[in-house]
């Protein structure tokens, strides 16, 4: 059974880096899916972040999608010896407080596009 | 971008009751339409993908249609269980956008 565990700390000052892991089980990364952040506030409702997307059958570093709203914020990168994705954002203000979720993302044409296994989610304050 | 509306925002309904909450796109979206149902304090669940397909495990009450801009999520008869809420989500392109989510109430 695919499992994701987001981790990291639930308080951050504003101005700095909030950082995020997802810890995956029972399914490897570099396997045909992408892995996703999505946060939901009560402000902003469910949002996209981002997703990244490696294959252990290509030499190139992992492929990366993110929301133009936080793509100059924004990165997440890959360890596929861990299992694990990661998020960081920068220069986070209160607006950044949310429940922040990593899910598992079918990208399959000709219509299976969606997120199929989520994490239990992180609550993340950005507050002084 | 495309923006996703859902009616209503709330739903009273009763145990065995048949339900139907919609969902609009801002622009065609052709099938690629998800739905999603969460409790308080969980994730979100896939519940139906590509507009009418149900996930693996999901109980047949549950059954949705439509396609260009207009869809629609039917349970056609309410167990407590499904006293929640629920989500549409667009994967037609990014970025993925969802619903602002339909409260489902006794």
């Amino acid at each position: 059974q695919v499992q994701l565990r987001e981790s990291g700390p639930g308080l951050v000052k504003p101005s700095e880096t909030l950082s995020l892991t997802c810890t995956v089980s029972g399914y490897s990364l570099s396997s045909d899916y992408y892995w996703g952040w999505i946060r939901q506030s009560p402000e902003k409702g469910l949002e996209w972040i981002g997703t990244i997307y490696h294959s252990e059958s290509t030499y190139y570093k992992p492929s990366t999608y993110y929301n133009p709203s936080l793509e100059s914020r924004v990165s997440i990168s890959l360890d596929a010896s861990k299992n694990q994705f990661s998020l960081k954002l920068i220069s986070v203000t209160a607006a950044d407080t949310a429940l922040y979720f990593c899910a598992r993302e079918r990208r399959q044409y000709p219509l299976l596009y969606y997120f199929d296994f989520w994490g239990q989610g992180a609550l993340v304050t950005v507050s002084s | 971008d495309i923006q996703m509306t859902q009616s209503p925002s709330s739903l009273s309904a009763s145990v065995g009751d048949r339900v139907t909450i919609t969902c609009r796109a801002s622009q065609s979206i052709d099938s690629f339409l998800n739905w999603y149902q969460q409790k308080p304090g969980r994730a979100p669940k896939l519940l139906i993908y590509a507009a009418s397909s149900l996930q693996s495990g999901v109980p047949s009450r549950f059954s949705a249609s439509g396609s260009g801009t207009a869809f629609s999520l039917i349970i056609s008869s309410l167990q407590p269980e499904d006293f929640t809420t629920y989500f549409c989500q667009q994967s037609y392109s990014t970025p993925y956008s969802f619903g602002q989510g339909t409260k489902l109430e006794i």
